[in-house]
């Protein structure tokens, strides 16, 4: 098992720019989500989702898209990319049920000029 | 909204010290969870606490959920270098929302000095 695989590992962007962070995990969990990091606020919930077809949002949604087409992919879209952005994002996915998350990705490390 | 602040922001050991770090929640939650944070790494899922005035340990780390589901602590007994990261709880607000919609804390760093 992969796990959970996230790219690009890092990415430059202009303001404005928009672009897809990737995520897929292997593990047929159900439940599958996006934080972003940054520097003394923890992590902070953007998108989840609790199944194909169905997604939430989280904490902080504006300015980010997302889908769930299949189990696997949950990808992360930038309309328009701003300097406020600029943060590590981490895909997570967990078992439905389980109430926490079992699996990070190992982040994408963003930043918008 | 939901806050949850953890104390201290860092703390500075000598390898062999004992550490604790303290979360609270500003509503009531469902259960906490803790993380460690590897510097440069990505969170791992170390323990979920669920009932009122829980304490679990695993090896020299002790956890405990407050008595009113609001508060949290996590007491690592004689830190290695290995115990060098960043811990964070969280846990899903008490008001029968998703259970996956966690809240994480604001984190504390730890460093460990041999």
């Amino acid at each position: 098992n992969a796990g959970v695989t996230q790219t690009p590992k890092f990415q430059v962007l202009k303001t404005g720019q928009s672009m897809t962070l990737q995520c897929a995990q292997d593990m047929n969990h159900e439940y599958m989500s996006w934080y972003r990091q940054d520097p003394g606020m923890g992590l902070r919930l953007i998108h989840y989702s609790v199944g194909a077809g169905i997604t939430d949002q989280g904490e902080v949604p504006n300015g980010y898209n997302v889908s769930r087409s299949t189990t696997e992919d949950f990808p992360l879209r930038l309309l328009s990319a701003a300097p406020s952005q600029t943060s590590v994002y981490f895909c997570a996915s967990s078992p439905k049920g389980q109430g926490f998350v079992r699996a990070f990705g190992n982040g994408t490390r963003l930043t918008v000029t | 909204g939901q806050q949850v602040m953890q104390i201290p922001q860092y703390q500075h050991v000598q390898e062999g010290e004992d550490f604790t770090t303290y979360c609270n929640s500003s509503t009531t939650l469902s259960n906490i969870q803790w993380y460690k944070q590897r510097p440069g790494g990505h969170p791992v899922f170390l323990i979920q606490l669920v009932k009122s005035g829980e304490v679990k340990k695993q090896k020299r780390l002790t956890f405990q959920f407050g008595e009113a589901k609001k508060n949290s602590s996590l007491h690592i007994t004689a830190t290695q270098t290995t115990d060098v990261g960043t811990y964070f709880c969280a846990g899903p607000p008490y008001y029968g929302g998703a259970t996956n919609k966690l809240i994480f804390g604001t984190g504390t760093l730890l460093a460990v000095q041999p």
